[in-house]
């Protein structure tokens, strides 16, 4: 069975300080990977995914990711943080076919200092 | 930009009551999907839908869940006998196909 870990349960940054959040996962071949951001009270919007290719995928609101196969991690990355990139961040793993389930990392909760 | 919407944003039931949670998918995407997260939580899998039946269902999808597509644009969970353990956020997730699934805002059920 699939799984996904997400090491850091919080993690807090400055405002323009670069940024890492770490997602290691198990699977026997290369899953489909993604990165989502959860607001409060909002739903699941998707920063970036990686399905082949490029192992750097570059996403929405400056966030870029770059998959290892070496590792089985999936880390996500922003150069310099603002102060409204404070959520919580989960990563998600499917098999690599259509229209199979998500499985969540436990997400990391991101606050940002002024 | 199109969107997944889900109805209501927020319910409230007795435990062993009846609810039915709706979801508008995006028009053109041929799979449907419901996760839920307890609070505190992560999200978890419930059930995938394709082509009028379930493809996949996770163990929490017991016979008290049920999903139905009753017409061209809704999907809907039903929770027949609800328990005090079913309180969650629930989403509603479509794909086109592979993979990338797009999310509804969420119902926050709560069983009194």
């Amino acid at each position: 069975a699939q799984s996904v870990t997400q090491p850091d349960i919080h993690i807090t940054v400055s405002e323009g300080a670069s940024l890492e959040l770490r997602c290691n996962y198990s699977y026997g071949a290369t899953p489909y990977l993604f990165w989502y951001v959860q607001s409060p009270g909002q739903g699941l919007q998707l920063l970036l995914k990686y399905f082949s290719g490029d192992t750097l995928v570059q996403g929405i609101k400056g966030f870029e990711a770059e998959f290892k196969r070496s590792q089985s991690s999936f880390n996500l990355r922003k150069p310099s943080v603002h102060w409204s990139d404070a959520a919580e961040y989960f990563c998600a793993v499917a098999p690599g076919n259509a229209g199979n389930m998500l499985t969540f990392g436990g997400g990391t909760r991101l606050m940002v200092k002024p | 930009e199109p969107e997944v919407t889900q109805t209501p944003s927020h319910q409230v039931t007795q435990m062993g009551q009846e609810v039915i949670l709706r979801c508008v998918p995006i028009s053109n995407h041929l799979y449907f999907y419901w996760y839920r997260q307890i609070l505190g939580q992560k999200v978890e899998f419930l059930v995938s839908f394709y082509n009028n039946e379930i493809s996949e269902k996770s163990e929490i999808f017991d016979d008290q869940f049920s999903v139905e597509r009753p017409d061209g644009s809704n999907f809907t969970l039903k929770i027949r006998s609800t328990k005090l353990e079913d309180s969650a956020m629930y989403f509603c997730a479509s794909s086109e196909i592979a993979g990338e699934q797009f999310f509804g805002p969420g119902t926050r059920l709560t069983v009194l």
